[in-house]
């Protein structure tokens, strides 16, 4: 099974920070790889799939980058709302497999 | 418009069964990519069980062998068939449905205990 590795597990920073998480692959993904953000109590949120595409009626402050093994989500300019945990997935074999998550807190 | 609606999790003993489903409208579940992915308490997302567009399965290592994913072409339904629960089974299932070129969509989560 392929393994991702998120970096780093959480993270604090100020509105209107520039706030990068990092996703790493144990083997080559090309770009099948997916990002969500997930509130308490609440189902996960599509922000990007195929490794940079911003999904429907998600802000675009939200961006996504990578290929192959090394992979990255920014968040542009941090907002209260964006307190949440964000997963990376990815999905070039079976079974898919996520990252452990990265908590954001906002300052 | 794209929805998801998981159903059938509840309170289970140790060992019992439960059948989830996740009734999907605005697309087609049988030329979808669909998976079930569980969130125990306190604990990250775990991809449970995927079905693909053509039929082929494929199961986390945790279930394999106790858990089936099927599904219904005429209700457009996925289920999830859960034989010899155990504690560690506890969790929110959500259905999701895979897209490489239009994204992610995912039901709101049906929870499922597994206590004596």
């Amino acid at each position: 099974d392929i393994q991702m590795t998120q970096s780093p597990s959480s993270l604090s920073a100020s509105v209107g920070d520039r706030v990068t998480i990092t996703c790493r692959a144990s083997q080559g993904i090309s770009d099948h790889l997916a990002w969500f953000q997930q509130k308490p109590g609440k189902a996960p949120k599509s922000l990007i799939y195929a490794a940079s595409s911003l999904q429907g009626g998600v802000p675009s402050k939200f961006s996504g980058s990578g290929s192959g093994t090394e992979f990255t989500l920014t968040i542009s300019s941090l907002q209260p709302e964006d307190s949440a945990t964000y997963y990376c997935q990815h999905y070039a074999s079976s079974p898919r497999t996520f990252g452990q998550g990265t908590k954001v807190e906002i300052k | 418009e794209v929805q998801l609606v998981e159903s059938g999790g509840g309170l289970i003993q140790p060992g019992g069964s439960l059948r989830l489903s996740c009734a999907a409208s605005g697309f087609t579940v049988s030329n979808n990519y669909m998976s079930w992915v569980r969130q125990a308490p306190g604990k990250g997302l775990e991809g449970v069980s995927f079905i693909s567009g053509g039929g082929d399965t494929s199961y986390a290592d945790s279930v394999r062998g106790r858990f089936t994913i099927s599904r219904d072409n005429s209700k457009n339904t996925l289920y999830l068939q859960m034989n010899s629960l155990r504690a560690d089974d506890t969790a929110l299932y959500f259905c999701a449905r895979e897209s490489h070129y239009s994204g992610w969509n995912w039901g709101q989560g049906t929870l499922v205990t597994v206590s004596s």
